[in-house]
């Protein structure tokens, strides 16, 4: 999983509710990323934090919401106000300080969530 | 906005054979990294190959190469020899340089390939 983990791998909400992603990564890097992936649309960029208790939007910040208290967790909140959350979350952190600067993004596996 | 672009959203190839993915960009940066990403059933992002703009050799991974034509904005990537495990989505991401920052990426829509047995 590249050291970040991703749960539930499939979550269900009902519509009106609020729902949390759980975004953990265990190599002490700095950066973390939040993307989201439809069909035909690749992924586009939620939110993205690169240091403690400090977080940028993204793309397509609206209706949702993260937080940044621990280094290691990056939770994201799907809320009720989001038309169409359906879709399949990522998590991403950043390669370590000190790598080379053309290193990738490392991603988790992934949250599936459906909401009806 | 830096854009990227996917125009075949679905690929075959018989095993064994070489295909070739487009993916074309816009961008008014000068310095940049180009990557692929594959995306087989299992849904995770996996890493295929990078490539950096201020280097005019294209980018060489086993099997997989790519068409780095920085004028044209163009990066295409071409697999030798499909094997079945080829089978997935294939993303084209782009990246601007930076020597600190987030390193954003910016998505193409993704192409899928089969391989034919």
């Amino acid at each position: 999983d590249g050291g970040i983990t991703q749960s539930p791998k499939y979550l269900f909400r009902k519509e009106g509710q609020n729902v949390t992603l759980s975004c953990e990564q265990n190599l002490n890097h700095d950066a973390m990323y939040w993307y989201r992936q439809d069909p035909g649309q690749g992924l586009r960029l939620i939110y993205y934090s690169q240091i403690v208790n400090d977080f940028q939007k993204g793309d397509i910040a609206e209706c949702y919401s993260v937080s940044r208290e621990k280094k290691e967790s990056f939770p994201l909140t799907v809320t009720s106000a989001q038309k169409n959350p359906t879709a399949f979350y990522l998590c991403a952190r950043s390669s370590p300080s000190g790598t080379p600067d053309n290193s990738p993004l490392h991603f988790g596996n992934g949250t599936r969530l459906t909401v009806t | 906005a830096q854009t990227v672009t996917q125009s075949q959203p679905e690929m075959s190839v018989q095993e064994a054979e070489t295909v070739t993915l487009s993916c074309t960009y816009d961008t008014s940066e000068s310095d940049y990294y180009l990557f692929w990403y594959k995306q087989p059933p299992s849904r995770q992002m996996i890493l295929v190959i990078r490539q950096e703009a201020y280097k005019q050799q294209n980018a060489t991974e086993n099997r997989f190469s790519v068409n780095f034509q920085k004028a044209a904005k163009s990066f295409s990537l071409k697999i030798s020899d499909s094997q079945l495990g080829d089978a997935a989505m294939y993303f084209c991401a782009y990246r601007r340089r930076m020597i600190q920052g987030a390193q954003k990426l910016v998505f193409g829509q993704g192409t899928r390939l089969t391989i034919n047995p």
